[in-house]
């Protein structure tokens, strides 16, 4: 089976613009969670989708958003961005959810200017 | 607060030594997992536990629900062990945590 994949693989926005990130899971996976990593804060939870549905959501404000279709791919929003939301941004696909044995994508490392 | 603690931050051990890497959590969980992040981003999942003791190869893994703490040790250590181990949560709260990681260090 083909891995968890995430388009694009790097991105250098500027302050105030918006981004879209793509992650796409493993056949069959249902859930897709986000995360984003950073040299301070570490890795953080951002939130899980599952069957199209938002179904937990970290500690993050609304410029955070995301998204899945019904193929359970996923994509994720960041508007308005702040030199603070340069991460690398990590997606896991499971089959049933947070509980259940997390497979990683290789990461969009975003770079706000 | 964090409800994810690990220890020790950085450890270097000799090729061959058997190393153990500590994880505490303040959450009630539904399951914990050990994941494995080497140089560029890419992270592995090691383990994912609810109760007892997993073994796969030369890692082991044991979580004692009682004491909220898990282990993870690394028998006849080798230099391609070399990476960031991290522990983390998934809560009964619906939420994810990490620690903060241990970067290993294994030399010839």
């Amino acid at each position: 089976k083909a891995g968890v994949t995430q388009t694009p693989r790097y991105l250098i926005k500027t302050r105030g613009q918006q981004v879209t990130l793509s992650c796409s899971p493993i056949s069959g996976h249902r859930s897709v969670s986000w995360y984003q990593q950073t040299p301070g804060q570490g890795l953080q939870f951002l939130f899980e989708y599952f069957s199209e549905t938002q179904r937990n959501k970290g500690n993050f404000p609304g410029r955070f958003s995301g998204r899945q279709f019904s193929n359970s791919r996923s994509e994720m929003n960041v508007s308005t961005l702040e030199l603070g939301d340069s991460a690398l941004y990590l997606c896991a696909s499971s089959l049933g959810g947070n509980s259940d044995t997390q497979y990683f994508g290789p990461g969009t490392r975003l770079t706000v200017l | 607060k964090n409800e994810v603690e690990q220890s020790p931050q950085n450890l270097t051990a000799q090729e061959g030594e058997f190393i153990t890497i500590n994880c505490s959590y303040s959450v009630g969980i539904s399951a914990l997992h050990w994941l494995q992040q080497h140089p560029g981003g890419g992270i592995v999942s090691l383990f994912m536990l609810s109760s007892g003791k997993k073994k796969h190869g030369r890692l082991i893994a044991t979580i004692n629900i009682q004491e909220k703490h898990s282990s993870l040790h690394i028998t006849a250590s080798h230099p391609r062990d070399s990476a960031v181990y991290i522990c983390a949560v998934s809560s009964t709260g619906n939420q994810f945590y990490f620690g903060t990681g241990t970067s290993l260090t294994v030399i010839p």
